[in-house]
């Protein structure tokens, strides 16, 4: 597979618990922001967002944590399973700019069976 | 079936060579975008563009050049002056709520 995602944080959890993924960014100007899963060898796929607007948005599974005060998010995937496998980041922007956004380097989940 | 095309998924040039990697939207996206992805690092923006006819540099646009003549597509050319090509080649496009979303990524090797 592809080497992308070497050396990264590692997050290790049992089938069926819950995992929480964080991510901190450094804009405080950053109001919008994603929540991205990558398998190996494969592109990004957008899994959650959230404005700033907002402290907490649910999906399917899924829930993202905004916290502004200390600039941070977090992931949430409630009953893991051996397909949420991968690495994921996080992403923001500022919706007022130029739309350049800015990507952590990812945390590798491993769902251990 | 919408989405974003890359094509090839695996490429391979001599060094000293141009090389072009495709990306293709189908989902009426204005933005486009293209980033490179290394080992360890976050992803890395190289150019993008907001509307036909027009683009920006990104963070490490030195050694690419691109062109946008169609709102669907976005080519990419790598050229010689690119001092280490090798890595993964992602494209991206955005819709007006801001979310971007990826194609499937072409990983590029160089020797």
């Amino acid at each position: 597979g592809e080497s992308v995602g070497l050396h990264l944080p590692t997050l290790s959890v049992q089938e069926g618990d819950n995992s929480i993924i964080n991510c901190a960014y450094s804009n405080s100007a950053s109001d919008y922001f994603i929540w991205y899963k990558q398998e190996s060898g494969k592109g990004p796929q957008f899994i959650i967002d959230i404005r700033s607007n907002m402290d907490k948005r649910q999906g399917q599974r899924v829930t993202v944590l905004l916290n502004k005060t200390v600039k941070h998010l977090s992931l949430q995937i409630a009953a893991t399973q051996p397909g949420d496998s991968a690495v994921y980041f996080c992403a923001d922007t500022r919706t007022s700019g130029t739309y350049k956004y800015i990507f952590g380097t990812g945390t590798r989940l491993k769902v251990l069976a | 079936d919408g989405g974003i095309t890359q094509s090839p998924k695996y490429l391979f040039r001599k060094e000293g060579q141009n090389v072009t990697l495709s990306c293709e939207q189908n989902l009426n996206h204005d933005a486009m975008y293209w980033y490179r992805q290394d080992p360890g690092q976050g992803l890395r923006l190289i150019y993008y563009s907001q509307i036909v006819n027009d683009f920006q540099k990104g963070d490490i646009a030195e050694g690419y050049s691109v062109s946008r003549e169609k709102k669907e597509s976005f080519p990419l050319t790598v050229t010689s002056a690119q001092k280490n090509p090798t890595a993964f080649y992602l494209c991206a496009s955005r819709n007006p709520g801001y979310e971007q979303y990826f194609g499937p990524g072409t990983r590029l090797t160089v020797t």
